[in-house]
């Protein structure tokens, strides 16, 4: 079993939809997790860190449930420009810095 | 753009040949890594350097041998390699226990192809 998996899609949506992508992790002792993007031919970027509660950022929710070893990403009003891939990070215990990629969810937003 | 840059940005070479990619950012991170990329799959990660040090090796065959001369610089020295070492090599950069914070900043990579 892969240490952190998502589907990888293509979601194809059009522009104004909510998509929701997410992703399981398959060690319990996973400490921080994060949500990138990466367009096509380019590096990824962090878009935004998860957390126990759930944050929010705009158009951008995310959560994590830590029983069932899932996190989401919820993109609302979905744009044109969030066409991109979506990868989820999950870093463990005792290697602070090593971080593990999920496959990726391709995300198409068409007119 | 990227704080991160990377040079070559595309690199040919065949499988004899010695070359070298290399890295550098002016953001006082004391944390680089070099990530591997094929095409439609997730980055994997190669090496850690933290302060300097090389502190994680994913059990990279030695045809890739890191080097970080100093705290802006890293580099990735290629030599013997395989086709199917081709790939987009990925440098990045982070404040140490970088992955605390999950704040990676990747150069834009070096696309290379082994023939």
């Amino acid at each position: 079993r892969k240490e952190v998996e998502q589907d990888p899609g293509p979601f194809n949506v059009p522009e104004g939809a909510t998509v929701a992508f997410n992703c399981t992790y398959s060690n319990s002792a996973s400490q921080s997790f994060f949500w990138y993007r990466q367009d096509c031919r380019k590096e990824p970027k962090l878009l935004m860190s998860v957390y126990s509660s759930g944050n929010e950022d705009g158009r951008f929710t995310a959560q994590l449930n830590r029983a069932s070893q899932y996190i989401s990403l919820l993109i609302r009003d979905s744009k044109l420009s969030d066409s991109a891939t979506y990868l989820c990070v999950v870093t463990s215990t005792g290697t602070a810095s090593k971080l593990t990629f999920g496959t990726g969810t391709r995300l198409q937003v068409t007119l | 753009d990227t704080e991160v840059t990377q040079t070559p940005k595309h690199l040919v070479m065949g499988m004899t040949n010695k070359k070298s990619l290399k890295c550098e950012q002016h953001m006082g991170h004391r944390a680089m890594y070099w990530y591997k990329q094929k095409a439609k799959k997730p980055p994997e990660l190669m090496f850690v350097y933290s302060y300097e040090k090389l502190s994680i090796n994913e059990s990279v065959p030695s045809r890739f041998s890191p080097e970080c001369p100093n705290s802006s610089l890293l580099n990735l020295h290629l030599h013997a390699l395989q086709p199917e070492d081709s790939a987009l090599y990925l440098c990045a950069s982070s404040h140490p226990g970088g992955g605390n914070t999950g704040e990676l900043f990747f150069g834009e990579g070096s696309r290379l192809t082994v023939l």
